[in-house]
């Protein structure tokens, strides 16, 4: 059974801390994906990875980072956490290929930062 | 860039009937896939549905089809017989066809659909 699981699924921080979610997957998947879930928003792309120790920025990268030094697992970031990236943290991933392969979600992490 | 808007922020169906959301997306392609993912209330996000761009008939999945009409960039899920268990958030994606970058998916911002027994 295809598997996509994350460190935490819930997690309190202080301003200013640095902060490590963890994701890990079972599928053998060449991509892996972090996203951020706030109401009204849906789902915007934080970075993602296409290979091991390959990455890319999405659309609201600033303030992450990403690490991915084995392919079933993809770190995200928080280098100095700040109160406005309290939210939901999807992770994801997927096959490469030129063909519609969905993207299996983890169970998410919400996030409070203090 | 490409986007996706989900013009309902919220829906409701009676059990056993049908309820259809709308999605529109703004591309440049020719070349792409669309789906609609589902998240249930605390429950981690699945795929319903998807469709390749190329192809003309509409993907169905047992009680839910889409009705993908590429000229006008729509791409609309269908619910028929809705049951109990539809109730969640519902997300409609774009990825561009191709590989490396592309493999990243654009969400619109959900539709929650509410089923009333």
């Amino acid at each position: 059974d295809v598997k996509v699981t994350q460190s935490s699924r819930y997690l309190v921080k202080r301003t200013g801390e640095k902060v490590f979610l963890e994701c890990v997957q079972d599928m053998d998947h060449e991509n892996m994906f972090w996203y951020r879930q706030d109401p009204g928003l849906g789902l915007r792309l934080i970075y993602f990875s296409y290979d091991v120790k390959m990455k890319e920025k999405g659309d609201i990268p600033e303030g992450y980072s990403v690490s991915r030094e084995k392919k079933e697992r993809f770190s995200l970031i928080l280098e100095s956490a700040s109160t406005n990236q309290t939210s939901m943290y999807l992770c994801a991933s997927s096959l490469s290929g030129d063909r519609p392969y969905e993207q299996y979600f983890g169970p998410g992490t919400r996030l409070t930062v203090t | 860039a490409q986007t996706v808007t989900q013009s309902q922020p919220e829906m409701s169906v009676q059990e056993a009937e049908t309820v259809t959301l709308s999605c529109t997306y703004d591309t440049s392609e020719s070349d792409y896939y669309l789906f609609w993912y589902k998240q249930p209330p605390s429950r981690q996000m699945i795929l319903v549905i998807r469709q390749e761009a190329y192809k003309q008939q509409n993907a169905t999945e047992n009680r839910f089809s889409v009705n993908f009409q590429k000229a006008a960039k729509s791409f609309s899920l269908k619910i028929s017989d809705s049951q109990l268990g539809d109730a969640a958030m519902y997300f409609c994606a774009y990825r561009s066809a191709g590989g490396g970058s592309n493999y990243k998916l654009t969400f619109g911002k959900g539709t929650l659909l509410t089923v009333n027994p």
